[in-house]
């Protein structure tokens, strides 16, 4: 079955800094999804990706995945204790799977003021 | 547009009863997933409900059941609580295929 292994798993930044989260997939991801989770609350949809070589942007946070559709980033400029949280990358394994997302572990992220 | 929303947001019960949750999706989505997340395995997939019919499901046991209405709100039950049944539950709804999923603020269920 596919897995999703997200690196690093937790990550402390200053504020200001720039950084990057990894989500990589054994197999060819039909849909790579963004999701940014405040502890014990719901998901925040950042951003989808489906087209191999896909780059998208919103404010600060910019995500791309890979031409073979198998790792895709997250990019943080400048940070802000607001980026502060868990982000989670999930993805549809088999093309017209519909709603079934497998989601890698989360990196929880810290922003020190 | 108003948000999924989920019913209700926190719930305590004990082993060997049974809860329902409720899951009203974005107006004019007609899939709704369910999820369980937990400090152990992360997040789960349970099933997925599509124009009331149940179109996937997840590796967890007849307990844990679905369904979804015509007006496209869906409930997830289980049954015979465990222990390990305690987890967020969060439904998402996308309007199908492989589009934008949003979830709900969750439900919190503790089993004692």
């Amino acid at each position: 079955s596919q897995e999703l292994e997200q690196s690093p798993q937790s990550l402390i930044v200053q504020e200001g800094k720039n950084l990057t989260i990894n989500c990589t997939s054994s197999k060819t991801l039909y849909g790579l999804y963004w999701y940014k989770q405040k502890y014990g609350e719901g998901l925040i949809f950042l951003m989808m990706l489906q087209k191999g070589g896909e780059e998208k942007s919103h404010e600060k946070i910019t995500a791309k995945l890979d031409e073979k559709k198998q790792q895709s980033s997250l990019h943080i400029t400048a940070s802000q204790p607001s980026h502060a949280g868990i982000y989670l990358c999930g993805a549809l394994s088999t093309y017209n799977q519909g709603g079934k997302l497998i989601f890698g572990q989360g990196t929880e992220l810290s922003v020190k003021p | 547009k108003a948000g999924v929303t989920q019913t209700p947001r926190y719930l305590i019960k004990t082993r060997g009863q049974q809860v329902t949750l409720s899951c009203s999706p974005i107006s004019g989505h007609r899939s709704v997933s369910w999820y369980q997340q937990t400090p152990g395995q992360g997040l789960q997939f349970l099933f997925e409900y599509f124009s009331e019919t149940q179109r996937n499901k997840g590796n967890f046991p007849g307990r844990f059941s679905g369904r979804q209405f015509s007006n496209s709100r869906s409930e997830m039950n289980v049954s015979t609580l465990e222990l390990g049944d305690s987890a967020l539950y969060l439904c998402a709804s996308s309007s199908g295929g492989t589009q934008e999923q949003f979830f709900g603020p969750g439900t919190r269920l503790t089993v004692l």
